[in-house]
């Protein structure tokens, strides 16, 4: 298994409340991802970095924002969390910009927000 | 912005028939197609990776194909097992540094 260490693993917070969610690698990837995953949605993409400092913008990044300032540590910071923000949250990496690279899953953190 | 369909939502067949789960997605301009495994409370794991350029990959008893023109990929899993139970998620990339779009996947139940 690639080496992608997410913390914490379960949450319940309240609304208003800022929470930050850790993804850390050891495989010294470029590429790291953040999804959510919700029920009747699937997965879908936070946001994502192409390096260190280098983050874009995905699918359903309001609300939510990102840093990394180190290879192996991805930041997912939800500034005043809401109820709409309740969901599972993956983190994943890849090597290279290649139509032969997968990408690797971390175990997900279980995010309440009451 | 590409959709990605998986059909069915669920399905549960007795252990060791063959079967086919089945993926759309509505851009063909896509860099790879995955399909991933999620046990229920984990996270996914990478099955198969079909590039733009190629039609089929195997893996055990799992083959995949790629159909781009017509926007389409089966999963077939031969002589199914109970240990195949969990939710299979296809996802297609676009290339770069740009996430997967993913499907909302299909639940298999593999009956003993």
């Amino acid at each position: 298994d690639a080496g992608i260490t997410q913390s914490p693993r379960h949450k319940v917070t309240e609304t208003g409340t800022p929470v930050t969610l850790r993804c850390h690698q050891t495989e010294n990837h470029r590429y790291m991802y953040w999804y959510r995953q919700d029920p009747g949605h699937g997965l879908r993409l936070i946001h994502y970095s192409y390096g260190v400092k280098d983050t874009d913008k995905g699918e359903v990044s309001d609300g939510y924002s990102v840093s990394r300032s180190k290879t192996e540590d991805f930041l997912l910071t939800l500034e005043s969390a809401t109820s709409s923000q309740t969901s599972v949250y993956f983190c994943a990496i890849s090597e290279r910009e290649s139509s032969t690279d997968t990408q690797y899953f971390g175990p997900g953190t279980r995010l309440t927000v009451l | 912005k590409q959709e990605v369909t998986q059909i069915p939502a669920a399905l549960s067949v007795p252990e060791g028939e063959n079967l086919v789960l089945n993926c759309s997605f509505t851009d063909s301009a896509i860099y790879n197609l995955q399909w991933f495994r999620q046990d229920p409370g984990k996270g996914l794991t990478s099955l198969l990776l079909i590039q733009s350029s190629q039609r089929e990959q195997t893996s055990g008893r799992l083959n995949a194909s790629l159909d781009k023109s017509s926007g389409r990929s089966t999963l077939y899993i031969a002589a199914s097992q109970p240990g195949d139970s969990a939710t299979y998620l296809c996802a297609v990339g676009r290339g770069g540094a740009d996430g997967l779009t993913f499907g909302k996947g299909t639940h298999l139940i593999i009956q003993p």
